[in-house]
């Protein structure tokens, strides 16, 4: 079985440009959280979603981010205008059910340039 | 003061040591997260316990809820085991009807032949 799939695995572009960010969660799995990871902060939740619904988008930094989750097997996030200070490594994980009372599956990541 | 601290920083160790991996915490929990960053990048969750201790082959997992603190243990210590291990527990949230997620800042190990 595929695990997390994120793509783009590398991005880079321009401040100002829309970016966006795709996640294909395990199949069966319920619960799809994003994170982002940087040098100075480490690992932060941005949002996380259970059966398709936002639970707590408490991290998500400002109204420049947004996170969708249209179906059971796609998640998108979405940084508009993109700035330098949005550089880092976004991850998407998914769980079973329960949110993050459960075990994560984590994908790759995805590395954010904003030149 | 972070709500979520981990120590040591960093640790070096040789192949077949012990290496124990601390995480302490100033808020109410309901549940700690071990989780293990490879140096690709990688991340792979280790251990989720509320209570007591949690064994997976070398490694195991305690935690002390009176005292708010967990502990990472690895026996016998191989290179492989060199990777960022990072501590992270559910708190109450003060404005949503979930817990959050709380990350300390890693423990990046290495583990020589």
């Amino acid at each position: 079985d595929a695990g997390v799939i994120q793509s783009p695995r590398h991005e880079v572009t321009e401040m100002g440009q829309e970016v966006t960010l795709r996640c294909k969660p395990i199949s069966g799995h319920n619960s799809l959280f994003w994170y982002r990871q940087t040098m100075m902060r480490g690992l932060e939740l941005l949002i996380y979603f259970n059966n398709n619904v936002p639970i707590d988008d408490s991290g998500m930094p400002e109204d420049r981010f947004s996170a969708k989750m249209p179906n059971a097997s796609f998640s998108t996030l979405k940084i508009q205008p993109s700035e330098p200070r949005d550089s880092a490594v976004y991850f998407c994980a998914s769980s079973k059910a329960g949110g993050p009372y459960n075990e994560q599956f984590f994908g790759p990541g995805t590395r954010l340039t904003v030149l | 003061k972070n709500e979520v601290e981990q120590s040591p920083q960093n640790l070096t160790a040789q192949e077949g040591e012990f290496i124990t991996i601390n995480c302490s915490y100033s808020v109410g929990i309901s549940a700690l997260h071990w989780l293990q960053q490879h140096p690709g990048g990688g991340i792979v969750s280790l251990f989720m316990l509320s209570s007591g201790k949690k064994k997976h082959g070398r490694l195991i997992a305690t935690i002390n809820i009176q005292e708010k603190h967990s502990s990472l243990h690895i026996t016998a210590s191989h290179p492989r085991d060199s990777a960022v291990y990072i501590c992270a527990v559910l708190s109450p949230h003060s404005s949503y009807n979930t817990d959050k997620l709380i990350f300390g800042t890693g423990t990046r190990l290495q583990v020589f032949p």
